[in-house]
């Protein structure tokens, strides 16, 4: 079973940066491609970026486009996401999520998410 | 810019049958979508209930059901229990690795 665990969350002042990580259990996660989703304080889930098995595609959401870089390291087993020039709307709880292909989509498993707040 | 809309809340009776849908701003949903509808309770991440439109996710009830209602995904839960209170999100599949999430509906069981 696959298990993923975020971590580097945290405080952090507007336009500061953080970079979250995300590992995953098992020897295939250079086949699984992967989503970032967020959740800020009471509200809705918002996608934020995705990445492929073999990071040939990389996509965000407009909200975080130039400002956040998703990457990963299949040697690791892990996940990244860099987040620069930080902004209050930005607090949320951050999940990695695998994206399973089969002709269409399922998003599993996830992971617990990590935290980060934006604030001075 | 494409906006998913869900019903902001949505009550139930115990027992009783619930339907929640997820549309969306400009244009239909169709399965071309792949929708899909998670489950969360506070402080949980959410949860796989139904993916492609229509597959229940392994090991989740039988109530609950996904279709296509007219121009919208939709979620149906039959006999409806207390532990369903919970949070529901649809996610429409884009196309080129671009999902777009509805605001969620706030299902009460009372």
């Amino acid at each position: 079973e696959v298990q993923l665990v975020e971590s580097g969350g945290g405080l952090v002042q507007p336009g500061g940066s953080l970079r979250l990580s995300c590992v995953a259990s098992g020897s295939t996660f250079s086949s699984y491609n992967m989503n970032w989703v967020r959740q800020a304080p009471g509200k809705g889930l918002e996608w934020v970026s995705y990445i492929s098995s073999s990071s040939s595609t990389i996509n965000y959401a407009d909200s975080v486009k130039g400002r956040f870089t998703m990457s990963r390291d299949n040697a690791k087993n892990s996940l990244y996401l860099q987040m620069n020039s930080l902004r209050a709307e930005d607090t949320a709880v951050y999940y990695c999520v695998r994206v399973v292909w089969s002709g269409y989509f399922r998003f599993d498993p996830w992971g617990q998410g990590t935290l980060v707040t934006v604030s001075s | 810019q494409t906006v998913v809309t869900q019903e902001p809340s949505f009550s139930v009776s115990p027992g009783g049958t619930v339907t929640l849908t997820c549309g969306l701003s400009s244009g239909s949903v169709s399965t071309s979508y792949y929708s899909s509808w998670y489950q969360q309770t506070p402080g949980q991440a959410p949860r796989t209930l139904i993916y492609n439109t229509n597959t229940r996710s392994s090991g989740v009830p039988d109530r609950f059901s996904g279709s296509i209602l007219g121009n919208k995904a939709a979620l149906t839960i039959t006999g409806a229990q207390a532990d369903d209170e919970s949070d529901y999100y649809c996610v429409l599949y884009m196309g080129s690795g671009i999902w777009v999430f509805g605001g969620g509906t706030k299902l009460t069981v009372l």
